[in-house]
């Protein structure tokens, strides 16, 4: 049972505007979400992360932002680039566990 | 310049077969992931191990699935025999720390099964 779902396989975005990435997840034991980065051929790269504490974290063009109550995180790539055409996964955990429970990826495509 | 390692890169075999993918995860991570990356399932976790001993496997398939860490520089998967289902990407990850810590991949071992 996949306890973190990105419901949008692909996404298409002109270059300069923004990027909007949905995550939803189930258990509520989660308090640690990640998004990863996937180029073609090589292994995921960890992108930016948020702690249940916060609502929002921001690191240059990417912000996360964390709505507890909604079970929801997304993730916002402003202004967006060529070179963020990679499919990009959320992940979270909790204390109980150490490993990383992954969305199946959403295939993002910015446009020039 | 600190990664995670897998070998082989790329593997096909014939149904049967047994294989045996590596991983050296970064020196002083103490948590090591295998993951596997389908089309339909994502990226599912097979096994982890943390200070190499294993802590959950509940991921594979145990009646032909094998995972091991001989030494803190070194984790294997072995599929035996090896079956075409089996024919996906497995990613190897290792973290430091606890639950809240990001964990950083190797490129993978992508295994085809004929």
């Amino acid at each position: 049972d996949q306890q973190v779902k990105q419901n949008s396989p692909s996404l298409s975005v002109q270059e300069g505007r923004i990027s909007i990435l949905n995550c939803d997840y189930t258990n509520s034991m989660f308090d640690y979400f990640l998004w990863y980065k996937k180029y073609p051929a090589e292994g995921p790269t960890f992108l930016i992360s948020i702690s249940s504490i916060k609502d929002k974290n921001e690191d240059g063009r990417f912000t996360v932002f964390l709505n507890k109550s909604a079970k929801h995180l997304s993730l916002h790539i402003v202004p967006s680039q060529p070179g963020d055409s990679a499919v990009y996964f959320c992940a979270a955990s909790g204390n109980s566990g150490y490993a990383l429970n992954f969305g199946k990826g959403t295939s993002l495509l910015v446009t020039p | 310049d600190a990664r995670v390692t897998q070998t082989p890169r790329h593997k096909v075999t014939e149904m049967g077969q047994e294989v045996t993918m590596r991983c050296q995860p970064i020196l002083g991570h103490n948590t090591v992931f295998w993951y596997r990356q389908t089309m339909m399932q994502g990226l599912e976790l097979l096994a982890y191990f943390r200070n190499r001993a294993p802590l959950d496997d509940s991921g594979m398939p145990k009646d032909r699935f094998s995972a091991e860490m001989p030494d803190a520089t070194l984790a294997t998967l072995k599929i035996q025999p090896s079956e075409p289902r089996d024919s996906a990407v497995y990613f190897c990850a290792s973290a430091l720390g606890g639950a809240r810590t990001e964990a950083f991949f190797g490129q993978g071992t992508r295994l085809t099964v004929v």
